[in-house]
């Protein structure tokens, strides 16, 4: 079936660092993809999507960018901040608007 | 901005309790969807609902029940709490007939079973 693979974390760094979180999928077809972003104490929420191949998805710094070749989504971010301390999801769509999530992936930026 | 609340931010229950975790959403959606999240595991789909009285089991719905009586709420049951049970719960909405999946979530009620 339908699912997302992520990079286990937690990815730690320091403020103004690159980053990467890597995201592959399986899927029949080709799905729009999602990135969820969880802050602490707080539900998810939408952070970026990619409707078709090659699309890239953008918000508040982050990108990420739609590879049907390698199954990718994966997410970038040039400079990070501590408020980008998060754990981060990516997701596909699978059946009747349902979502499938990976696993989850925690950034701790450290000042 | 759409709103989604739950009852709860968090809960302790003893085992063999009933458990109702109700959800409110403020923006007319057709479908709402009941998670639960698990270090290592993600999110995991229990139950989900796409109309008022309508219900579909998720991929872990064993030992839970919804209910949806009316549009805007969506109650997940725990008929009998158990150990196994103490998670973090996340109820999310979505607009039906969407082609985009965009689901709003709630904050979560984490619910301790002792």
């Amino acid at each position: 079936g339908d699912s997302v693979t992520q990079m286990e974390g937690p990815v730690t760094l320091s403020e103004e660092a690159f980053l990467t979180i890597n995201c592959t999928y399986t899927a029949t077809g080709y799905p729009s993809l999602f990135w969820y972003v969880q802050y602490p104490g707080e539900g998810l929420q939408l952070l970026l999507k990619a409707t078709k191949a090659d699309d890239k998805g953008s918000n508040k710094g982050f990108e990420a960018t739609y590879r049907k070749e390698t199954t990718s989504f994966h997410l970038e971010k040039g400079s990070v901040q501590v408020s980008d301390s998060a754990v981060y999801f990516c997701a596909l769509p699978t059946g009747f608007q349902k979502l499938v999530f990976g696993t989850g992936t925690r950034l701790l930026v450290s000042p | 901005d759409v709103k989604v609340t739950q009852s709860s931010r968090y809960l302790v229950k003893r085992t063999g309790e009933k458990v109702f975790l109700e959800c409110v959403q403020d923006m007319d959606h057709e479908n709402m969807f009941w998670y639960r999240q698990d270090p290592g595991l993600g999110l995991r789909l229990i139950y989900f609902s796409y109309d008022v009285k309508m219900k579909e089991k998720g991929d872990i719905p064993e030992g839970y029940s919804v209910s949806r009586e009316k549009k805007e709420r969506f109650s997940l049951i725990l008929e009998s709490a158990s150990t196994n049970q103490t998670s973090m719960y996340l109820c999310a909405s979505s607009l039906g007939g969407r082609p985009l999946y965009e689901q709003y979530f709630g904050p979560g009620t984490r619910l301790t079973v002792t």
